[in-house]
């Protein structure tokens, strides 16, 4: 079975805090993708990063940073200096292998306030 | 460029009440799928097609039908409104392979 679970379920900083939101995930695929989506007030889906479950380098786009652990099963995205435009809900992912048709499984997504 | 496009965008339903949510893309994707999110609980997907002529059960299928007739739409239908399918659908297409999914804007459905 295919799962994703945020716990956080609404996280409140204040401008230029670094911010951490996790992601942890089940599969039984071996081959798998992780994604980071963000949803602002307006409502759309921004997709941020994608992940294949045999690229466990950390990478950082920015203010942003994602650190991936097969170990743990966690996919965390870490945001540095937060912004009030970062103010949104975050989703994490996940995506099996091509015989799951790639069908995408999602958290229930933190929402990041971020004060002024 | 326009993506992914959902039709209407806002949308009030009396209990009984049957509509169809379209979805078009412009991007020449095989995969289709329809979401719908709920508070606390994410997205959860509805329906889901790989081609043209070809549709598929997601996580909560009951009370919607689908049909994807032209590979570049993709259709949601709900015969008889229920006031439990309140909720924010989303449509998504996406490439073959492990792409990212692009998705519609929504459509905000209430059903009183």
């Amino acid at each position: 079975a295919q799962k994703v679970t945020q716990a956080q379920t609404e996280i409140s900083v204040v401008e230029k805090e670094d911010v951490t939101l996790d992601c942890v995930y089940e599969t039984r695929d071996t081959t798998y993708y992780l994604f980071w989506y963000k949803q602002p007030p307006s409502g759309e889906l921004v997709f941020l990063i994608r992940r294949n479950s045999f690229d466990e380098q950390n990478e950082i786009s920015g203010r942003y940073s994602w650190n991936f652990q097969k170990s743990t099963s966690s996919f965390n995205f870490t945001i540095t200096a937060s912004q009030v435009v970062d103010s949104a809900v975050y989703f994490c992912a996940l995506s099996g292998s091509i015989y799951n048709f790639n069908k995408f499984y999602f958290g229930s997504g933190t929402k990041l306030n971020v004060k002024p | 460029n326009a993506g992914v496009t959902q039709t209407p965008k806002f949308r009030v339903l009396k209990t009984g009440q049957s509509m169809t949510l379209l979805c078009a893309q412009d991007m020449n994707h095989e995969y289709m799928y329809w979401y719908r999110q709920d508070p606390g609980m994410g997205l959860r997907l509805i329906h889901y097609s790989v081609g043209e002529g070809t549709t598929a059960k997601g996580e909560v299928p009951d009370g919607y039908n689908v049909s994807r007739l032209k590979k570049q739409n993709f259709l949601l239908g709900l015969e008889s409104a229920a006031p439990s399918q309140t909720s924010v659908y989303f449509c998504a297409s996406k490439t073959t392979g492990n792409t990212e999914a692009f998705f519609g804007q929504g459509t905000r459905l209430t059903v009183v």
